[in-house]
């Protein structure tokens, strides 16, 4: 089973921020959070990941609570091509990464 | 876009008959990966592997089998195919840092 819970849907107004939530309560010291996503059926596409610090890169930022509990995926400027389902994943880099897959949240992108 | 392409892309077949998925990859990556996904579901392991002869189950292994005789190709056989396999089946990659996976185009397979 998922270790994450996502809402199962969110919308968004493009241009504007959209922030996915995820929460991770029984994430392990050595587990990285990681964000994919699926636009339409294609194959997941990975955005960004991190352990503890608050990481940013050209696709996405994501802020990680201190407690390392939940985190937030932020798009700061949704365009509709950012319409997918997002997928938030905590697992640990050790041998083969074998990620979990959880429901995901849905998110719409609306003009 | 990383290097990987899955053949074929679409199949039909028939309950019983063997099937055999193959992933190929360009990019000389150590870890490969097999997912299946079914409708209103988010990916599932099926096997992976971590070298050349290097495999072992995931989440989903029963009926299938794999095999990795090259760094490139990985492949998945449904020995007998059945209709509770039919789905989307994806490819995955990544290297030695194992922070990225990257997946291939998916085949889709119906089993009649």
């Amino acid at each position: 089973d998922a270790k994450t819970t996502q809402p199962p849907s969110m919308d968004c107004a493009e241009g504007r921020a959209a922030n996915l939530p995820c929460n991770h309560s029984t994430i392990s010291g050595n587990e990285y959070v990681y964000w994919y996503r699926q636009i339409h059926s294609q194959g997941p596409q990975y955005i960004i990941h991190g352990l503890k610090n608050n990481e940013t890169n050209e696709m996405a930022s994501l802020i990680i609570t201190e407690d390392r509990k939940s985190s937030t995926l932020i798009l700061p400027h949704a365009t509709l091509r950012d319409t997918a389902v997002y997928y938030c994943i905590v697992g640990a880099i050790q041998g083969a990464q074998k990620l979990v897959f959880g429901q995901g949240t849905r998110l719409t992108i609306n003009p | 876009d990383a290097g990987i392409t899955q053949s074929p892309r679409h199949k039909v077949t028939e309950t019983g008959t063997p099937v055999t998925l193959r992933c190929h990859q360009t990019e000389n990556h150590r870890y490969m990966y097999w997912y299946r996904q079914d409708p209103g579901h988010g990916l599932r392991l099926i096997h992976y592997s971590y070298g050349v002869k290097d495999t072992d189950k995931g989440e989903v292994s029963d009926g299938y089998s794999v095999s990795r005789s090259k760094t490139e190709d990985f492949l998945l056989t449904l020995e007998s195919a059945t209709s509770s396999q039919t789905s989307v089946y994806f490819c995955a990659i990544s290297g030695t840092d194992r922070e990225t996976q990257y997946f291939g185009p998916g085949t889709r397979l119906l089993v009649l």
